[in-house]
Parts: C-alpha cells; sequence; structure tokens
C-alpha cells in the first residue's frame, strides 16, 4: 500500500556512512512536495528526523541529513552508531485522490 | 511541553466498534494539523485520518465511511471513532499533531486488535 519505496534494509560498520534512498512519483515528490524522514526505535512511536527534505528539528544531531531531487529523496547518516539501529521512514504529501498522506516502505538501519 | 496520550485501544471483535482518545496537553488541538496514524505488526506506517484547524476532516480510503475523528475543545482531546472494524484494522494507533504536511509530535500508540 505504501507508494515511496525504500530499501528493505541498510547496514554499516560503527562510524561508517550510510545512505536510505525513497523513490517516488509524480503525484508526490515529482510533484514538488517535501519529504520528511522519522526514525523508530525498537518497541517505541517514530520521532520526526527531518522535515522539509533537510531540516533538523532541535535535538537531533546533525549526523543526520537529507535530500531531495526529481522524483526521489534520500536520507544519510555520517559516524554511524549503535544508537542510529532503528527502522526509518520517508514521508510525503501526495495529491492523487487515494491518500494526502504517504509513507515509504521503511528501512532497517543495522550496525554491524 | 507537548503530549499526546492515547488511549481506548484493546481486542474487539469483528464488525464491532471502538473510540480512541488522544489527550494534548501542551498545545491547543484546535489550533493545528491533527492526524492519526497506524502500523499493523510488524508493518509500515500508514496514514488514517486528519483534522484540520478549521475543522475540515480526510480520510484514508482504507477507512472512509467507517472511522470519524473529531475533537472535543473544552477537554482539548481528539478522537477516533471506528466502525465496523475489521481483522485488517489491527494495528497500533497513534495520535500526531503536525507539521503542515509532516507529523512533528507522536503519542505512544495504543493496540487495537480486531479477532473473534
Amino acid at each position: 500500500q505504501s507508494v515511496l519505496t525504500q530499501p528493505p534494509s541498510v547496514s554499516g560498520a560503527p562510524g561508517q556512512r550510510v545512505t536510505i534512498s525513497c523513490t517516488g512519483s509524480s503525484s508526490n515528490i515529482g510533484a514538488g512536495y517535501d519529504v520528511h524522514w522519522y526514525q523508530q526505535l525498537p518497541g517505541t512511536a517514530p520521532k520526526l528526523l527531518i522535515y522539509g527534505n533537510s531540516n533538523r528539528p532541535s535535538g537531533v544531531p546533525d549526523r543526520f541529513s537529507g535530500s531531495k531531487s526529481g522524483t526521489s529523496a534520500s536520507l544519510a547518516i555520517t559516524g554511524l552508531q549503535a544508537e542510529d539501529e532503528a527502522d526509518y521512514y520517508c514521508q510525503s504529501y501526495d495529491s492523487s485522490l487515494s491518500a494526502f498522506y504517504v509513507f515509504g516502505t521503511g528501512t532497517k538501519v543495522t550496525v554491524l | 511541553e507537548v503530549q499526546l496520550v492515547e488511549s481506548g485501544g484493546g481486542l474487539i471483535q469483528p464488525g464491532g466498534s471502538l473510540r480512541l482518545s488522544c489527550a494534548a496537553s501542551g498545545f491547543i488541538v484546535s489550533r493545528n494539523y491533527m492526524r492519526w496514524v497506524r502500523q499493523a505488526p510488524g508493518k509500515g506506517l500508514e496514514w488514517v485520518s486528519a483534522i484540520y484547524s478549521g475543522g475540515s476532516t480526510y480520510y484514508a480510503d482504507s477507512v472512509k465511511g467507517r472511522f470519524t475523528i473529531s475533537r472535543d475543545n473544552s477537554k482539548n482531546t481528539l478522537y477516533l471513532q471506528m466502525n465496523s472494524l475489521r481483522a485488517e484494522d489491527t494495528a497500533v494507533y497513534y495520535c500526531t499533531r503536525g507539521g503542515d504536511e509532516y507529523f512533528q509530535h507522536w503519542g505512544q500508540g495504543t493496540l487495537v486488535t480486531v479477532s473473534s
């Protein structure tokens, strides 16, 4: 049911850089709508990580960064830490009739 | 400090009804974008419903005609009335405060299990 596609999993060693892609279409990301990212630690509610493509809410480390181009967006985590092991979801607005807010399929980040 | 506390979840038989509540503090519900998001066990996130400050309401196709979002300004509380529940409605339901187009604050969630 998700209309934004993410890789199921990515992994990296502590200190490494990992990126998560988020691919949409002409009715969401490609239409110019912003992309937002959420981190969900095991057993907890999601938390806003990036809003407006590349903005970090107060308290989010600058190790997390976001970008958007065309119909896709990316989340980068630099200096990977053990506490970054979580599920990550992208989200955007969709102008189709079926849904206003669409989420990505989710990516599990594993710290090796 | 913004706080969102959901309640009202539980085990319900198919075809039954439940009303979820979300008690808010630290801000005024009626002046914000409020939305419900759900997550089926082991699955991803799905937007369910939204109510804007002007009172306009919106629903995902999967719940349209069965769920109703509302708010009680005197109690600063958001609600989700869920009727004709199906097994596929089984999920943790999160109350969220927006962001124009994003979900800025999240509650801890309440689990709804639809099963006979």
